[in-house]
């Protein structure tokens, strides 16, 4: 079956710290990946995707790296700031074009000053 | 921009108590979801519709129905709450088309007893 697998929180790093949060699946196909973040007591937004292998998505200074040989996405960040400090979702479409989503189990990020 | 609308935000429930959660978006958007979301899990898909009048379930559908009474408009019910529905609820949409982003809601937060 389809899975997500994400690496635990909480992560706690000092601003400008680099930032890594892993994230494995396990699919048939070839499915497109996604990061989504929530803040504090909202619902999520998406962060970034890729829909291929070798793709790489970016956004706001992350990115993540489609590889299939690894079946990872892990997300990456050069320098944190304290306004990133969330709880971010690794995710996979299984449903094709009905955008049917199966979630990681999300980690939490806090950055201090 | 109003995006999604849940409402209430927040509800406590006695176990055989029944209860409608709203959702409506102005967006413009075909598909439209429900989740819920425990902590350790994720989240995961209670239904989901592709357009007005269709819905489908997800991986999580028992103990609830839904109704897609318009274009903008998606309930959740729970006819007889039980103490393991305690969750997060969030409803998200998504325009039509493989891959598009999807759109939440700020969550309500349902505490059956």
């Amino acid at each position: 079956g389809n899975s997500v697998t994400q690496m635990e929180g909480p992560v706690t790093l000092s601003e400008e710290a680099f930032l890594t949060i892993n994230c494995t699946y396990t699919a048939t196909g070839y499915p497109s990946l996604f990061w989504y973040v929530q803040y504090p007591g909202e619902g999520l937004q998406l962060l970034l995707k890729a829909t291929k292998a070798d793709d790489k998505g970016s956004n706001k200074g992350f990115e993540a790296t489609y590889r299939k040989e690894t079946t990872s996405f892990h997300l990456e960040k050069g320098s944190v700031q304290v306004s990133d400090s969330a709880v971010y979702f690794c995710a996979l479409n299984y449903g094709g074009a009905t955008n049917k989503l199966i979630f990681g189990t999300g980690t939490l990020l806090a950055v201090q000053p | 921009n109003a995006g999604v609308t849940q409402t209430p935000k927040f509800q406590v429930l006695k176990t055989g108590q029944s209860m409608t959660l709203q959702c409506a978006q102005d967006m413009n958007h075909n598909s439209m979801y429900w989740y819920r979301q425990d902590p350790g899990m994720g989240l995961r898909l209670i239904y989901y519709s592709a357009s007005e009048g269709t819905t489908d379930k997800g991986e999580v559908p028992n103990g609830y129905n839904v109704s897609r009474l318009n274009k903008r408009e998606f309930s959740l019910r729970l006819e007889s709450a039980a103490p393991s529905q305690t969750s997060v609820y969030f409803c998200a949409s998504s325009r039509a088309g493989v891959n598009q982003p999807q759109h939440f809601g700020d969550g309500t937060r349902l505490s059956i007893l």
